[in-house]
């Protein structure tokens, strides 16, 4: 149990365009649901948490506009990186929470920006 | 933001030896957990602790949770190719967002 899947797991796009990347809790119902970045040989940094049916909560230094987040339902959030830069290639990762367990982690997408 | 400090930030050991690393904080937690992430995916939990003092094992792995709840260990026993990795701490207060360790990065010579 406890399954959190994200597509897709990579992604090659063009400086200026847009991309999303969806996290799904595939088993259970995700009341809450976070999405890290990750740069090489470092540490995960929260980025925002997202509860299902309201707006996302962001850290300190996130855009929010440049990183739009929807948590439509119980079982998917979606992350939009708009206008993207080479700057913004990272690994991206999801995690998801039932009421208040223990976070589970996706697979991660990995995202280059040319 | 935050991080945890932890150390070691990489090691390199032999097959069959014992590995220990270990996480500190300037703050208090009230719950520890301790994840292993490989290249490309996203991390695994190891084990969590929820109890200062708390002992916890999962097969080869022992986690601790510090008394003075700002630390945490781990040890792996008799280690094995496939604990090569990254370790990652974490702390957690109330249900608050995970604060992440620095990570340690374990590779095993045959």
């Amino acid at each position: 149990g406890a399954v959190v899947s994200q597509h897709p797991s990579w992604v090659i796009c063009k400086s200026g365009t847009s991309v999303k990347i969806e996290c799904r809790s595939l088993d259970f119902q995700a009341t809450t649901m976070f999405w890290y970045r990750q740069f090489p040989k470092q540490s995960l940094m929260l980025m925002a948490t997202s509860n299902e049916g309201s707006k996302a909560t962001y850290e300190q230094g996130v855009e929010k506009d440049k990183f739009l987040i929807n948590h439509a339902s119980l079982t998917l959030s979606t992350l939009t990186v708009t206008s993207a830069h080479p700057e913004d290639s990272s690994f991206y990762i999801c995690s998801a929470v039932q009421a208040e367990e223990t976070q589970y982690f996706g697979p991660g997408t990995r995202l280059l920006v040319l | 933001g935050q991080q945890l400090n932890q150390s070691p930030q990489s090691m390199f050991i032999q097959e069959g030896e014992d590995v220990s690393m270990n996480c500190t904080s300037s703050s208090i937690f009230n719950t520890w957990l301790w994840y292993k992430q490989e290249p490309g995916e996203g991390p695994v939990l190891l084990i969590a602790l929820y109890k200062a003092g708390e002992l916890t094992s999962n097969g080869r792995l022992t986690a601790q949770f510090g008394i003075t709840r700002k630390d945490s260990f781990l040890n792996i026993s008799a280690s094995i190719p496939s604990d090569v990795g990254i370790y990652f701490c974490a702390g957690q207060f109330g249900n608050e967002k995970l604060t992440f360790g620095t990570g340690t990065r374990l590779t095993i010579i045959p």
